[in-house]
This record gives structure tokens, C-alpha cells and sequence, in this order.
């Protein structure tokens, strides 16, 4: 199974600040990977796809990049609704494996 | 409006057996590729299984903790999925939503709670 290790596992930052979160793929996975906000107590929702390809309806300061073994996730310009816990996920191959997640915070 | 809605869950027993339902809507449901995702009360994201449309001869696949103990189908006819959960552990206490992969995990349920404990 492709392992994917998240990082860091909690965030903490103001508003109006920029945060990025990695994820590193045990093999290469070719853009296949996606992100997901999830906010308490709802569904996970996607965010990115092929690593950069923004979801309909998500808002432009979220951005996503990498490519081989590591990706990132960017929020620009950080908004009170951004609290939320992030995952990867790669789509490459079976089993569909995710993260560990990163809760982000507010400061 | 695509809407996926789980039913099903609930408190059981170790050893004991429940059969969760996906009903689905607003997606040509017959060519998706449907899947079973859980949570942990740790909040980590385990996939759970996999069923293929008709055109893939409904190929499933299964996460190595379930295989043996819990079986995937589908009613194309219904737009549903189903997760037959068997010979349940302490550690399938979870929520489980089913999400439908179109560019990913595009659409989630809303979930539905499984706890296993005597």
C-alpha cells in the first residue's frame, strides 16, 4: 500500500496569514492526489484534484502543488471558515489511501 | 442537486452483523465508481471498499481490516450501495460515509455511526 505521511498535524495561525501543508507520498503517484477540508462535524469535502485542479465552488486562495512523491497545499490570506481539518489522499492506486490530517487553528 | 444519504448504523455487538445502505440521487448512479470510507474516533480517514459499474463487471475491492468480514454490492436499479458488515471488531467502530468517485472522492454521505461494543 502507498503510504501518505501529513504534516505538520496541528497548525496554529492568524488571520490574513498564509499556511501550507505537505504531504509526502511513499512512492510516486504521478499527481494523483487530492485534498479535503473537513469542518466539525460535517462531511469531508474536496478541495484539490490532480494535485492543482480546483473544485467547483472553492474559493482561488486555496491552491495545491507538487508532483512525484510531494505535494502541498496552500490558503492564502487565512479566513475564520478555514478552521477545519485537512487531508491528502492519493487516487493512484488501491487502497485509496489518506493522511493523517492537519487541524488547523486559529491563533 | 447529487445527494448520497447512509442508513443503517447503529450499537451491535462484537460478532454481530449490520448491512448499511447508501441511497443515492442527482448522478447518472450507474456508471459510478461507489466507495465505503470510515472515520475513526481519532479522526483518521480509513477507505474501506470499492464496487465499479456494470461495465467493469461490478469488480470490488476491500481494505485488508474488512476483507473476509464485509461485502460490498449495489442496486443499479435503486441507486444505492450497500456495506454487509460481518463477524464486526471493537475496531470497525467508526463513521461510515460513501462517497462517489468521479474526478475523486467528489461527493460524501453525511455518515452514518457504527459502534461496536458489548
Amino acid at each position: 500500500d502507498i503510504q501518505m505521511t501529513q504534516s505538520p498535524a496541528s497548525l496554529s495561525a492568524s488571520l490574513g496569514e498564509t499556511v501550507t501543508i505537505e504531504c509526502l507520498a511513499s512512492e510516486d503517484i504521478y499527481s494523483n492526489l487530492a485534498w479535503y477540508q473537513q469542518k466539525p462535524g460535517k462531511s469531508p469535502q474536496l478541495l484539490i484534484y490532480y494535485a492543482n485542479s480546483l473544485n467547483d465552488g472553492v474559493p482561488s486562495r486555496f491552491s495545491g502543488s507538487g508532483s512525484g512523491t510531494q505535494y502541498s497545499l496552500k490558503i492564502n490570506s487565512l479566513q475564520s471558515e478555514d478552521v477545519s481539518i485537512y487531508f491528502c489522499q492519493q487516487n493512484y492506486d488501491s487502497p485509496r489511501t489518506f493522511g493523517g490530517g492537519t487541524k488547523l487553528e486559529l491563533k | 442537486e447529487v445527494q448520497l444519504v447512509e442508513t443503517g448504523g447503529g450499537l451491535v455487538q462484537p460478532g454481530k452483523s449490520l448491512k448499511l445502505t447508501c441511497a443515492t440521487s442527482g448522478f447518472t448512479f450507474s456508471n459510478a465508481w461507489m466507495h465505503w470510507v470510515r472515520q475513526s474516533p481519532e479522526k483518521q480517514l480509513e477507505w474501506v471498499a470499492q464496487i465499479k459499474a456494470k461495465s467493469n463487471n461490478y469488480a470490488t475491492y476491500y481494505a485488508e481490516s474488512v476483507k473476509g468480514r464485509f461485502t460490498i454490492s449495489r442496486d443499479d436499479s435503486k441507486s444505492s450501495v450497500y456495506l454487509q458488515m460481518n463477524s464486526l471488531k471493537e475496531e470497525d467502530t467508526a463513521i461510515y460515509y460513501c462517497t462517489w468517485e468521479y474526478n475523486s472522492f467528489d461527493y460524501w454521505g453525511q455518515g452514518v455511526m457504527v459502534t461496536v461494543s458489548s
